[in-house]
C-alpha cells in the first residue's frame, strides 16, 4: 500500500492569516501530484496537478510548492478566508497509467 | 451537460445483499476510478480501470466487484461479502494521471 501522508490533521485558522501544510509522499518514480479541496456536501475540485521538480502553481490565494526529489508538497493558504474551510487532498501517481491513491486529507477550519 | 452521473444518491441495503452503484461518464475519459470514504478519513481506492474490459483492485477491494464493458460505465457492485458496507463513495475519471480527476456528486450506502 502507498503511503501517503498529509499533516497536520486538521487545523485552526483565524480568518485573514495565512497557513500551510504538507503531502509527503514516496519520491521513486513519481510522475504527478494532485491537490483537491473538499467541501462538505460536494465534490472534490482539483486544485493543482503538478509534475515538475521545483514546480510551483497559484490559483488566486492558494499556491502550491513541489519537491520530487524527497518526496513532499506543500499547499499555502494567503489571508484564511471562511470560505476556505474544507478537506484539502493530496494524491501522487506514478505513472501515466497508474492508480491514483489519497492521503487522507488536512481538514482546516476558519475562525471568523 | 458534460461530466459524470452517479445514483442512486442514497441506497439501503439489507443484510445478505448485493447492490450495485452506477457511475456513467459522458467526458470521453479511459480511466475511471471508486473510491469510499468513511466518516473522518480520506478517499480510499476500491476498484480502478484504465481502459475498456480491463480493471485493477485499489487497497480495499475486497467485497466488491466491477465491471468495464463500455467506456462510458463503471459499476461498482457491493457484494454480500462486505461486511462493513456503509459509506459514502464516489466514482471519478480522468484522461491521464497527470491531469485532474473528475468526480461524480456521490452515493450514500447504508445497511438496514
Amino acid at each position: 500500500i502507498l503511503n501517503v501522508e498529509q499533516s497536520p490533521q486538521s487545523l485552526h485558522v483565524q480568518e485573514g492569516d495565512s497557513t500551510n501544510f504538507t503531502c509527503s509522499f514516496p519520491s521513486s518514480n513519481f510522475y504527478a501530484l494532485h491537490w483537491y479541496r473538499w467541501e462538505t456536501a460536494k465534490s472534490p475540485e482539483a486544485l493543482f496537478v503538478m509534475t515538475l521538480n521545483g514546480d510551483e502553481k497559484k490559483k488566486g490565494r492558494i499556491s502550491a510548492t513541489l519537491n520530487t526529489k524527497e518526496g513532499y508538497s506543500y499547499l499555502y493558504i494567503k489571508g484564511s478566508q471562511p470560505e476556505d474551510s474544507a478537506t484539502y487532498l493530496c494524491a501522487p501517481s506514478y505513472s501515466s497509467a497508474s492508480k491514483i491513491i489519497f492521503g487522507s486529507g488536512t481538514r482546516l477550519s476558519i475562525r471568523p | 451537460d458534460g461530466g459524470i452521473t452517479q445514483s442512486p444518491k442514497y441506497l439501503f441495503r439489507k443484510e445478505g445483499q448485493n447492490v450495485t452503484l452506477s457511475c456513467e461518464q459522458n467526458l470521453n475519459h479511459d480511466a475511471m476510478y471508486w473510491y469510499r470514504q468513511d466518516p473522518g478519513q480520506g478517499l480510499r481506492l476500491i476498484y480502478y480501470s484504465q481502459i475498456v474490459n480491463d480493471f485493477q483492485k485499489g487497497d480495499i477491494a475486497e467485497g466488491y466487484s466491477v465491471s468495464r464493458e463500455k467506456k462510458e460505465s463503471f459499476p461498482l457492485t457491493v457484494t454480500s461479502a462486505q461486511k462493513n458496507p456503509t459509506a459514502f463513495y464516489l466514482c471519478a475519471t480522468h484522461r491521464g494521471t497527470d491531469e485532474k480527476l473528475f468526480f461524480g456528486s456521490g452515493t450514500q450506502l447504508s445497511v438496514l
